[in-house]
């Protein structure tokens, strides 16, 4: 149980392009997931805490423009990176919880390139 | 996890070795903590985890220590496979805070046939 969905796994796209990314818990409901950025060789990065029917919380230095993110189900939490620049290349990957101190379950992750 | 962004440590042992993995934090109020194994181009994988008031748990092959006075948690992996070459990283939770788990900056495993 408890498995997380992420899709794409890898999206190359040229600069300026908007990229959305969507995380599905497959089997239960989350009301808040989680967003990470990783870059190679070092740790998962929090960027945001999705919220389901809530504004999402951005952690410091995230721009909240930048970085999109609905949470209209409970099951389904979206992050667009809007007019995406080769910077914002990186590994993307969304977690979610079944519970107050039950580990976080988390995505594939998604490679996203941008040319 | 004490996350400091930068390379990754890397342990390297032979197949059939035990291996242990150790891990900082810096939150003296957490009291659950989680291992993960990360392998390349994944998300990471629930290991373990284990709550304040216990100081050892087993799993298959795993083992977790918790040392709170020295904010300290260990992953100890018996008779290490080429299968465990991946990422840990341990992560600490506070109930009392934000229930967002802080993950450590990770230790990159290789076993050696």
């Amino acid at each position: 149980g408890a498995v997380v969905s992420q899709h794409p796994s890898r999206v190359i796209c040229k600069s300026g392009t908007s990229v959305k990314i969507e995380c599905r818990s497959l089997d239960f409901q989350a009301t808040t997931m989680f967003w990470y950025r990783q870059f190679p060789k070092q740790s998962l990065m929090l960027m945001a805490t999705s919220n389901e029917g809530s504004k999402a919380t951005y952690e410091q230095g995230v721009e909240k423009d930048k970085f999109l993110i609905n949470h209209a189900s409970l099951t389904l939490s979206t992050l667009t990176v809007t007019s995406a620049h080769p910077e914002d290349s990186s590994f993307y990957i969304c977690s979610a919880g079944t519970g107050v101190n039950q580990p976080q379950h988390f995505g594939d992750g998604t490679r996203l390139s941008i040319l | 996890g004490e996350s400091v962004g930068l390379h990754l440590p890397t342990l390297s042992v032979q197949e059939g070795d035990n291996s242990i993995i150790n891990c900082a934090y810096s939150n003296s109020a957490s009291d659950y903590f989680i291992w993960y194994k990360q392998e390349s181009g994944k998300g990471p994988q629930f290991i373990i985890d284990i709550r304040s008031n216990m100081d050892k748990r087993q799993g298959q092959r795993v083992t977790v220590l918790l040392n709170k006075t020295v904010k300290h948690l260990s992953l100890q992996i018996a008779a290490t496979q080429p299968g465990d070459s991946a990422v840990y990283f341990c992560a600490d939770v506070s109930s009392g805070g934000s229930y967002i788990p802080t993950f450590g900056r990770g230790t990159s495993l290789i076993v050696h046939p």
